[in-house]
This record gives C-alpha cells, structure tokens and sequence, in this order.
C-alpha cells in the first residue's frame, strides 16, 4: 500500500520567506509526528498528533513554527520568517499504535 | 532530561566482520526501537523489543534489550555492503509515549 508522503521533496526559500511543508499519513494511522534532521545529526522531535487530541507542541523550537492537521489525516508544517539555521530536512512519520513509526522521504529545506 | 545515547557515532567495518552498536538510557525504558537509514533515505523501522532481557533475531541483525531496560544493544554478524548506513535506536519512556531517538551510529563497509 502506498507510505507517507511528503510535499515538496524539496525545498529553496529567502530567508524570511514563509514556508509550508505537507504530510500525508499512511490512511488509518491515528498519530503523526515531525521530526528536524540537520546534516549528518539524529532526529529532532517537533511536534506530535493522536487523534483528535491536543497536539504535543513540546518540541517546537520557537513560535515560528506551528502545526496542524485536518481532519485527523493531513498534516502540515508551517515555518515562518525562515532563518539559515532552519534549513535541514523535515520528515514526517505516521503510526497506528504509538509505536512503530513509517516516515516519509522527507522534504529537504534550504534557506538561503 | 530523558535522554537515549548511542555508541558509537562512527562504525567502519571490513566486509565479513561482525560489529555492535550500544544504545544507553539513564532511566528505565518502556521499549526501545531499531531504524535504519541508508544514504540519502529516510529512517525505516526494524523491530520493537518490549520485555526485559528481550532477544530478537532478523537474519544477520541480533537485537538486544537489556534486564534492566536502560540498555540495547544491536549486532551485525558478517557485515555485507548492504548493511551500510545509519543506525538508530529510539526509546519510549514510562512517563511518555515520545520516541527519543539516540545520534545514531553510521556504518560504512570496506569491501
């Protein structure tokens, strides 16, 4: 069956342009999770979705960066006033049960 | 805070030869994961161990959890080119139901 998605693959932006990045889960997977993956580093835990639960902002870096999900499937991750420091690849990864996670091809973001 | 290390960053390994890559927890751990993630791709889950002291077994992947919960352990018996890449483990604590992924060690091959 087909995995998550991610739109753009990639992504070149001005700093301080506003950028939009999108999910899309696998379908039935109640939990959604973005994660930051800076060149060569492990994954940075941004933000997670359960259902029609409060989202766990805990991870969000600073409030220019936000979140959200519609209708318990699409995601989508928005950045704004872009600074160099941003740039890094963004992956989305959905679950069925909290547990195993199916992440995307992730979308590679470059501020210049 | 909660934190999953890994050890270590960096494996290079000759073709054939057995490695182990260690994943440490300071606090006792719900269950713990296993991704990998080749060159340029994205991470993709291996297993879940739940139980204490927990032995899994995936072809030439052993994967370990350890009596107390705090420590995993993943080892690689006669490494091929196609076990290049990075490997991460990633655990969920009690209090949390978060994936906190350790750095991951990268693994290259020498033929």
């Amino acid at each position: 069956g087909a995995g998550v998605s991610q739109s753009p693959s990639n992504k070149v932006t001005e700093k301080g342009k506003d950028v939009e990045l999108r999910c899309d889960p696998i379908s039935g997977h109640t939990a959604l999770y973005w994660y930051r993956q800076s060149l060569g580093q492990g994954l940075e835990f941004l933000i997670y979705f359960q259902g029609n639960s409060a989202p766990d902002k805990s991870g969000l870096p600073s409030d220019r960066f936000s979140a959200e999900r519609t209708g318990g499937s699409v995601s989508t991750l928005t950045i704004q006033r872009t600074q160099q420091e941003d740039s890094a690849v963004y992956l989305c990864a959905s679950s069925p049960n909290r547990y195993e996670q199916y992440f995307g091809p992730g979308t590679r973001l470059t501020v210049t | 805070g909660q934190q999953v290390m890994q050890i270590p960053q960096y494996q290079h390994v000759q073709e054939g030869e057995d490695f182990t890559t260690y994943c440490n927890s300071s606090t006792t751990l719900s269950n713990i994961q296993w991704y990998k993630q080749r060159p340029g791709g994205h991470p993709v889950f291996l297993i879940q161990l739940v139980k204490s002291g927990e032995v899994k077994k995936q072809k030439r992947l052993t994967f370990q959890f350890g009596e107390a919960k705090k420590n995993s352990s993943l080892h690689i018996t006669a490494t091929q080119t196609t076990d290049v890449g990075t490997y991460f483990c990633a655990g969920t604590f009690f209090n949390d139901y978060k994936l906190s992924f350790g750095a991951g060690t990268t693994v290259t091959v020498r033929a």
